[in-house]
């Protein structure tokens, strides 16, 4: 069955790095893009991007350009996101997803919580 | 970006009962290829978002027919009948039509 296995809670302090995981089964990993998708209380749901994981090119909602970078690795079927500069409103559940029209599997979602 | 617009934000329901949600774009959700991208998904409590809906009327695999998808351009609707307890949670559009993807702000449907 498909699954996307997302990489475990951060806590991240203003101005740091994180990089989240996404680990894809039950699939050929690259047939399908895999988008991601901010949640937050105040904002809801945001689409980020996505990255092709045959190519590795990929596309970004313009308010996340330079805040989010995208990768792939297709030997171990994951997708990465780097998120630099954290501020306080990065704070949020981050999902991974297949897909990049509509999104019939996320993974479980990844807490990035940025605090001093 | 396209604004999705939905109502109601709260739904009281009672279980059997029926329900119905709408959702609203700023503008037409045809693409050029002949589809509409309007999804509908139901996220839990803790839990991911889930597929109920795919563009417009289809319901994804495993989604009782209570739940079905109408509308086209700019006006959607998604229909709940026979309300069951696993039915309550948040529900969310999502147009997929234009670039970026944006959602719905969502619906509550919890208990009367």
């Amino acid at each position: 069955q498909v699954q996307l296995q997302q990489s475990g809670a951060e806590l991240a302090k203003p101005g740091s790095s994180v990089k989240i995981s996404c680990k894809a089964s039950g699939y050929t990993f690259t047939s399908y893009d895999i988008s991601w998708i901010k949640q937050t209380t105040g904002q809801g749901l945001e689409y980020i991007g996505y990255i092709n994981t045959g190519s590795g090119g990929t596309y970004y909602n313009e308010k996340f350009k330079g805040k989010a970078t995208l990768t792939v690795d297709k030997s171990s079927s994951t997708a990465f996101m780097q998120l630099s500069s954290l501020t306080p409103e990065d704070t949020a559940v981050y999902y991974c997803a297949r897909g990049q029209r509509g999104f019939a599997y996320w993974g479980q979602g990844t807490l990035v919580t940025v605090s001093s | 970006d396209v604004l999705m617009t939905q109502t109601p934000v709260s739904l009281p329901v009672s279980l059997g009962g029926q329900v119905s949600i709408s959702c609203r774009s700023s503008q037409s959700l045809v693409h050029s290829d002949g589809n509409t991208y309007l999804h509908w998904y139901l996220q839990k409590p803790g839990q991911s978002p889930q597929l109920l809906i795919y563009r417009v009327s289809n319901r994804f695999s495993g989604v009782p027919d209570r739940f079905s998808g109408s509308g086209s351009g700019t006006d959607f609707t998604l229909k709940i009948s026979r309300v069951e307890p696993e039915d309550l949670g948040v529900y969310y559009c999502l147009q997929s039509t234009h670039f970026p993807p944006t959602f719905g702000g969502g619906t509550k449907l919890e208990l009367k």
